[in-house]
């Protein structure tokens, strides 16, 4: 059974920082592409980032290039997300899915995990 | 960037009845790239259709997708209760931006 769980949200203010983890099991995790996915609350969903099953080809969405950074660990079969300079408009839960194959491109998510909320507010 | 446009906002409708929903895309997508995924209230979303028409693992067949080019449809043709939820396309042809439609929600009438 496909499990993604997430882990590392909470309350930072603005401008601050906060690194998100994915941490998967029941699939071969080097595989496979990844993904964050975000929702603002009541909203709707919003692609953030994806990363290669190799780690090396990374994709932000416009609003987060520069200050997000996707990385994974295939030896721990972990997927991160560093949050920077975090606004009150990234506020939403954080969910990671898992891609068909080991490029995102071209590829709908699979499987996702049950998401952390990350809150930016004073 | 290919905005996605759901319709309508809310579906209402009885259990047993007929669900039609629709996407239409501002620009072509590529080879019929487009998902459905399907989202109870405080659960992750859960993939239903792929490349427009296929079927994820485990989706019962009253869940059939089809359409091309800018316009596709989600059909539930006879809704169970536990159907009733919040559905999103999504467009993954012109990748590496992957985009989502503003939703739809299926409510019981």
């Amino acid at each position: 059974e496909v499990q993604l769980l997430e882990s590392g949200g909470g309350l930072v203010q603005p401008g601050g920082s906060l690194r998100l983890s994915c941490a998967a099991s029941g699939i071969t995790f080097t595989s496979y592409a990844m993904s964050w996915v975000r929702q603002a609350p009541g909203k709707g969903l919003e692609w953030v980032s994806s990363i290669s099953a190799s780690g090396g080809s990374t994709f932000y969405a416009e609003s987060v290039k520069g200050r997000f950074t996707i990385s994974r660990d295939n030896s721990r079969n972990t997927l991160y997300m560093q949050m920077n300079s975090l606004r009150a408009e990234d506020t939403a839960v954080y969910y990671c899915a898992k891609g068909e194959g080991s490029s995102p491109v071209r590829r709908p998510f699979d499987y996702w995990g049950q998401g952390t909320l990350v809150t930016v507010s004073s | 960037e290919i905005v996605l446009t759901q319709s309508p906002g809310t579906l209402s409708l009885s259990p047993g009845e007929r669900a039609t929903l629709s996407c239409r895309a501002s620009q072509s997508v590529s080879s019929s790239y487009l998902a459905w995924y399907q989202q109870k209230p405080g659960q992750a979303p859960r993939l239903l259709i792929y490349g427009a028409s296929s079927r994820a693992t485990g989706i019962p067949d009253r869940f059939s997708g089809s359409g091309s080019g800018t316009d596709f449809t989600l059909i539930i043709s006879r809704l169970e209760p536990e159907d009733f939820a919040v559905y999103y396309c999504q467009q993954y042809g012109s990748s590496p931006v992957w985009t989502f439609g503003q939703g739809t929600k299926v409510e019981i009438k």
